[in-house]
């Protein structure tokens, strides 16, 4: 049971938009901690695409941005593309534990 | 270009000691903190450790606290993770990841990461 809640699967038609929520509690992004966003292809190491909660790497496309409100962040892709099939995940920190934490990932199919 | 290759794993004995490596280039070392991220089989990503751009201040998940240590040496760029008495439940691919600055504090993220190294813990 990971402390961060995703979705495990979403998923969209080319060109579409899709959101991809990630839940914590008052611990965690509660507690005013940023949310950074990885993806992750099939046999490949994760690779960051979000950081402090709606900061693009150089490099990543604007079809990708993230959000946060409250105790939970979202991440939004827009103009769905077969390349975009991957698993997400999101991560922040944990007070209660002293240590960062990741969501349980979720498996994005294009169809 | 930042890299990070990582190497010494492979398949050990429960009760058995590993070390693995991470050899970084591409980037300043001492200005980054390192960390150790694994992913078991089919599952989702974990924090297991990281150690500050100096080497002075290392921190572990509570999993793995205890029978977990870092080390880092400047004269090769090159980050340890050791790890006693492995259990089953050690058995992941680890992943070494840059952090966004030296110290490791809490508003972090990992902006690299190595293709990893596979542990299995098995008789």
């Amino acid at each position: 049971q990971s402390v961060l809640t995703q979705p495990p699967s979403v998923s969209g038609a080319p060109g579409q938009r899709v959101a991809i929520s990630c839940t914590g509690s008052s611990s965690n992004i509660g507690a005013g901690y940023d949310v950074h966003w990885y993806h992750q292809l099939p046999g490949t190491a994760p690779k960051l695409l979000i950081y402090s909660n709606n900061n693009r790497p150089s490099g990543v496309a604007d079809r990708f941005s993230g959000s946060k409100s409250g105790t939970a962040a979202s991440l939004a892709i827009t103009g769905l593309q077969s390349d975009d099939e991957a698993d997400y995940y999101c991560q922040s920190y944990d007070r209660s534990m002293s240590a960062w934490v990741f969501g349980g990932g979720t498996k994005l199919t294009v169809l | 270009e930042v890299q990070l290759l990582e190497s010494g794993g492979g398949l050990v004995q429960p009760g058995e000691f590993l070390r693995l490596a991470c050899a970084a280039s591409g980037f300043t070392f001492n200005n980054y903190a390192i960390s150790w991220v694994r992913q078991a089989p089919g599952k989702g990503l974990e924090w297991v450790s990281v150690i500050s751009g100096s080497g002075a201040n290392t921190y572990y998940a509570d999993s793995v606290k205890g029978r977990v240590s870092m080390s880092r040496d400047h004269s090769t760029n090159t980050v340890y993770l050791y790890i006693n008495s492995l259990r089953a439940e050690d058995t992941a691919v680890y992943y070494c990841a840059k952090n966004r600055d030296h110290s490791g504090n809490s508003q972090n993220w990992f902006d690299s990461w190595g293709q990893g190294t596979l542990v299995t813990v098995s008789s």
